[in-house]
């Protein structure tokens, strides 16, 4: 079976632009969560979307927007970007219910100039 | 508040020694608790979990993990180190915060396995 993938694998973007990140689950998946990495915040709930619903978010602010598709596939789009918005960005998916566990893509690391 | 802590930022271990890593939680209800290790340049894997049930957990690479209520502590284990278990391990836990159920992280411990 095959794992998570994240598209694409390194990104160096300017303050200011937008950026889109994806994620494709692993097939039979229907939740999606995405998470911020960094050195100094470790890793950070951004939020999680379940059958094409956002259905729990953190507390970061609204330049940070996602969607689904009706494939479970995902997007993560982050417009104005700061220059502390350079992170690893990892998405996880998994069966949906709080006890299951979660299979994390090796992330898309983006870097703010 | 709820949240999970791990003391330690590394643990250092002679290969062939256990090991052990230590994680502390703090949740309203029953807790839901998983351990993952990061190796570098790569997303997390899953080790084991604790939903409910047997107190001792067994997970993959030989990992096992004990959940002590009492001791709100959910510590990771292994009997004998080895060297390529060197990585960075994430403990977390399931909490209800502001209406939204969300997978919190504690801030990792670097384990470091010497030969």
């Amino acid at each position: 079976k095959a794992g998570v993938t994240q598209t694409p694998r390194y990104l160096i973007k300017t303050r200011g632009q937008q950026v889109t990140l994806s994620c494709s689950p692993i097939s039979g998946h229907r939740s999606v969560s995405w998470y911020q990495q960094t050195p100094g915040q470790g890793l950070q709930f951004l939020f999680e979307y379940f059958s094409e619903t956002q259905r729990n978010k953190g507390n970061f602010p609204g330049r940070f927007s996602g969607r689904q598709f009706s494939n479970s596939r995902s997007e993560m789009n982050v417009s104005t970007l700061e220059l502390g918005d350079s992170a690893l960005y990892l998405c996880a998916s998994s069966r949906g219910e709080e006890y299951n566990e979660q299979f994390f893509g090796p992330g898309t690391r983006l870097t703010v100039l | 508040a709820q949240s999970v802590a791990q003391p330690e930022d590394q643990v250092n271990v002679a290969e062939g020694n256990p090991l052990t890593v230590k994680c502390t939680y703090s949740v309203s209800g029953n807790p839901y608790l998983f351990w993952y290790v990061q190796y570098p340049n790569r997303g997390l894997q899953f080790l084991l979990k604790y939903i409910t049930g047997d107190n001792l957990v067994k997970g993959s690479y030989g990992f096992e993990a004990e959940f002590n209520k009492s001791q709100t502590s959910f510590h990771l284990k292994k009997p004998s180190a080895l060297v390529s278990d060197s990585a960075l391990y994430f403990c977390a836990v399931r909490v209800i915060s502001g209406g939204y159920n969300k997978l919190i992280f504690g801030a990792g411990t670097r384990l470091a396995v010497h030969p």
